[in-house]
């Protein structure tokens, strides 16, 4: 069973830190991975898409990925409360399916 | 703008009552699935056509039945619905369903069963 790990949280961080999510994945040949966030009640939205060990960058949000050690996390800098939500970590090992990680649901302290 | 459109936003249907769930798209993608998320829960695929290929989960219950007529349009039909399908049911689109390929989420159906 390909599984994909995240802590439920809540991670309560306030605004203007950072904030850190963090994703286990269990198969190994997966090849791309991708952060979505969930606000309550609403449909995933693309946050970052990652391929390649390091660091990705975009905004305030970085990626990180390590192949070897099967971990993949997100960084939010500056967090804003609207980024309060949940963040859902997603594998992609190819023949077209994304496995999804239950989600880790931050919380922004203004 | 391109799309991914689910109707309606909200179903309420009855205990064993047949409904019907609607997907479209303007993206013209190849890929479409089928997502059910109950809360606080990981959405879980229920299947996905990659073109008129039809590709079922193994635990996906019977009771779950999808159609493509068109690329389109993607339909989730639900025979008999029990207490235990209320969720949200989430359409998405992906190009070509390579690992790179970004999966786009339409807005979601609530689907409530009494």
């Amino acid at each position: 069973q390909k599984e994909v790990e995240q802590n439920s949280g809540p991670l309560s961080v306030p605004e203007g830190a950072i904030a850190s999510l963090n994703c286990t994945y269990s198969d190994r040949v997966s090849q791309s991975f991708f952060w979505y966030r969930q606000y309550s009640g609403k449909s995933p939205e693309l946050i970052m898409s990652i391929y390649s060990n390091g660091d990705k960058e975009d905004g305030r949000f970085t990626a990180q990925l390590n192949k070897a050690s099967q971990y993949v996390s997100l960084l939010i800098r500056d967090s804003q409360p609207s980024d309060s939500a949940t963040y859902l970590c997603a594998v992609n090992g190819g023949y077209q399916k994304v496995t999804f990680g239950t989600g880790t649901k931050l919380q922004v302290i203004p | 703008d391109a799309m991914v459109i689910q109707n309606p936003r909200y179903q309420v249907t009855q205990f064993g009552k047949p409904v019907t769930l609607s997907c479209s798209q303007t993206l013209n993608h190849n890929v479409m699935y089928w997502y059910q998320q109950k809360s606080s829960q990981a959405p879980k695929l229920l299947f996905h056509y990659y073109d008129k290929d039809f590709n079922n989960e193994a635990d996906t219950p019977d009771n779950f039945q999808s159609r493509r007529p068109n690329t389109s349009f993607c339909f989730l039909d639900i025979r008999s619905p029990g207490l235990g399908d209320a969720a949200m049911y989430l359409c998405a689109t992906s190009r070509d369903g390579q690992s790179t390929d970004t999966q786009y989420f339409g807005p979601g159906t609530r689907l409530t069963v009494l």
